[in-house]
């Protein structure tokens, strides 16, 4: 079966400054793997996706992401953070046989001014 | 487009008493989804929607029930309401190739059972 965690509840960073949110997973055969974010009483919404090729991939509103195959990792990133960026954010895997897609738990980013 | 709309916004039951859910998207979309949110939690799929016709179980089928009579529409329907079916439901869609395509949401409709 497969999983997805995020270790942290909630990540603070202040604005300007670096983030990162950390995702892990696993899967039989090769992952496809999401980003996406949810905004206080609103639907997710996709941020961005790896698929194959190069491991870092960019998203909206300035994210990137890491695939690390040997670490099973899948870290969001992005450069200077914004106070527009505090939302809630998920990762989620399918593999490539199935339908389902599987969520992490969620992590909360707090940017302060 | 109006992508995946999702009625009603909110809704509170009684234990025992039925609803349906419904969802529509108008992208042509050939995938489509039913989630639940709990608060502080991820999203566990509910069902799930090939295409008009097709359905399957996702992980939390229990005490829900689906159809997909055209590409557009796909409704969930409660039977039995539950207090531990309170939670924030969420439909989704995707195109035909549903492994490497995002799903799009719907904005969501918070059930209270009471």
């Amino acid at each position: 079966a497969q999983s997805v965690a995020q270790p942290e509840d909630q990540v603070n960073v202040a604005e300007g400054n670096p983030l990162t949110v950390k995702c892990t997973y696993s899967v039989s055969g090769n992952p496809y793997l999401f980003w996406y974010v949810q905004y206080p009483n609103r639907g997710l919404q996709f941020l961005l996706k790896y698929i194959t090729g190069d491991n870092l991939v960019k998203g909206s509103y300035g994210f990137e992401a890491e695939f690390n195959k040997s670490q099973t990792s899948f870290h969001l990133k992005k450069p200077s953070a914004l106070v527009s960026d505090s939302a809630l954010y998920f990762c989620a895997v399918r593999d490539n046989a199935g339908n389902m897609l599987t969520f992490g738990g969620g992590t909360r980013l707090m940017v302060k001014p | 487009n109006a992508g995946v709309t999702q009625t009603p916004k909110f809704r509170i039951l009684k234990i025992g008493q039925s609803m349906t859910l419904q969802c529509a998207q108008d992208m042509n979309h050939n995938y489509m989804y039913w989630y639940r949110q709990d608060p502080g939690m991820g999203l566990k799929l509910i069902y799930y929607s090939v295409g008009a016709g097709i359905t399957d179980k996702g992980e939390v089928p229990n005490g829900y029930n689906v159809s997909r009579s055209t590409t557009e529409d796909f409704p969930l329907r409660l039977e039995l309401a539950a207090p531990s079916q309170t939670s924030v439901y969420f439909c989704a869609s995707s195109l035909r190739t549903g492994s490497t395509n995002e799903q799009f949401f719907g904005p969501g409709t918070r059930l209270t059972v009471l």
